[in-house]
């Protein structure tokens, strides 16, 4: 099982505010990272999927960055907006091909107006 | 939503009685999986389905069973429902090929075991 750890375990921030969190993983055996942003009451939903050392991926005000390397990807969220507000989670694909998932504990972010 | 439904969406039920929860997919996919969310923990996979009759385990199974006898189907079983199974659980299918595919996710289903 591999272990997926995110960081901070939650964030408050002011809208305006830029902010990024942390998800490291194990680097050996690396196969896939993916990003999921999840709103209270509803299913997650996906962000991102990278899988190449250095990719970097934007989604409007968000971007994702990994380093395979060294186990960790950082999601970024530029100028917050309250609807920013959600758990963020990450999961690490291993090295199968039936598309496992292992999820960190989530960030949950909070905006304020 | 990838055509993904769960059913029920709520269930109350009391410890030991038996639990069936229902994931349905309209778009053919062959890669299904059953997840549950507690506070702290994320998802934590419980079950997959990489084809009709195929499922494996993920890492937290005990005390549940999962059946797939058709592709849109794929069924979680609580055989005997204990508290520590409260939960939501989250059906998920996988499209995409090679190294960049995704899961998307069904609605949940909320159960409570009083």
């Amino acid at each position: 099982i591999l272990n997926v750890e995110q960081s901070p375990q939650s964030l408050h921030v002011q809208e305006g505010d830029s902010t990024n969190f942390t998800c490291s993983f194990p680097s050996s055996n690396f196969y896939a990272l993916h990003w999921y942003r999840w709103e209270t009451a509803k299913s997650p939903e996906a962000l991102f999927v990278m899988t190449l050392n250095g990719d970097e991926k934007k989604k409007g005000r968000i971007s994702a960055t990994l380093n395979t390397k060294e186990g960790y990807s950082y999601l970024y969220i530029k100028g917050s907006q309250p609807e920013d507000s959600a758990t963020y989670l990450c999961a690490s694909a291993g090295g199968t091909s039936y598309g496992k998932l292992t999820f960190g504990q989530g960030t949950i972010l909070t905006v304020h107006p | 939503d990838a055509g993904i439904t769960q059913s029920p969406r709520h269930k109350v039920t009391e410890t030991g009685t038996p639990v069936t929860l229902r994931c349905h997919q309209t778009e053919n996919h062959r890669y299904m999986y059953w997840y549950r969310q507690d506070p702290g923990h994320g998802l934590r996979l419980i079950h997959y389905s990489y084809g009709v009759k195929d499922t494996d385990k993920g890492e937290v199974s005990d005390g549940y069973s999962v059946s797939r006898s058709k592709t849109e189907d794929f069924l979680l079983t609580l055989e005997s429902a204990t508290s520590s199974q409260t939960s939501v659980y989250f059906c998920a299918i996988r499209t995409g090929t090679g190294k960049s595919y995704e899961q998307y996710f069904g609605p949940g289903t909320r159960l409570t075991v009083t």
